[in-house]
């Protein structure tokens, strides 16, 4: 069973255009998050939403834009790509309460822009 | 805000020797929570260990400890018995009040046989 998925694994697009990530949680979390992992592997939030609320919003360029339409998923539109969007993304989801919850990890969507 | 420093971006150890890896914080919180995780090639981030700051007692996993040290804001990761597997990247990460993951730059790991 997986636990927290993402499609497409791998995506490469030229820049300009515009792309999708897709997220999706099978564990019963409440809150989801986008992490950006750079060349040099250094990983970095970008956003959080809880029940469909989002909650964490770091600095990220108004290209980005998360949408949760239920809590088990959460989808990442990037419009007008660049170069140095190139990276790894990264989806998690946690159990979010008085006693905080570890995150778990999908398995990554590689996105090169030419 | 919060950093978490990791000394060392390569480390290598002999197959069935132990392995320490380094990670200090920079908080003011008195609640948090800090993990280990590794990512093998397959750049799966999985989970090895968590530690509670409540907690004065070290979290241990089958062959991973950590050994931490609350007051100088240390954690280190001691792998024993290394194994051939155990070659990934390994990100200290911190988690405060904010709810999000604050990541160390990572130490690449290798085993060798």
């Amino acid at each position: 069973d997986t636990a927290v998925s993402q499609t497409p694994k791998y995506l490469v697009t030229q820049m300009g255009n515009d792309k999708s990530i897709k997220c999706e949680q099978n564990l019963g979390h409440d809150t989801m998050y986008w992490y950006k992992q750079d060349s040099k592997k250094f990983l970095k939030i970008m956003f959080s939403y809880n029940n469909k609320e989002l909650i964490i919003n770091e600095t990220v360029p108004n290209r980005f834009s998360p949408k949760s339409p239920d809590k088990a998923h959460l989808n990442l539109h990037i419009n007008s790509l660049e170069l140095g969007d190139s990276a790894v993304y990264f989806c998690a989801s946690s159990l979010r309460g008085v006693l905080q919850e570890t995150q778990y990890f999908g398995p990554g969507t590689r996105l090169l822009v030419l | 805000a919060q950093t978490v420093t990791q000394s060392q971006p390569e480390m290598s150890v002999q197959e069935a020797e132990t392995v320490t890896l380094s990670c200090t914080y920079d908080t003011s919180e008195s609640d948090y929570y800090l993990f280990w995780y590794k990512q093998p090639p397959s750049r799966q981030m999985i989970l090895v260990i968590r530690q509670e700051a409540y907690k004065q007692q070290n979290a241990t996993e089958n062959r991973f400890s950590v050994n931490f040290q609350k007051a100088a804001k240390s954690f280190s990761l001691k792998i024993s018995d290394s194994q051939l597997g155990d070659a990934a990247m390994y990100f200290c990460a911190y988690e405060g009040g904010s709810e999000k993951l604050v990541f160390g730059k990572g130490t690449k790991l290798t085993v060798n046989p």
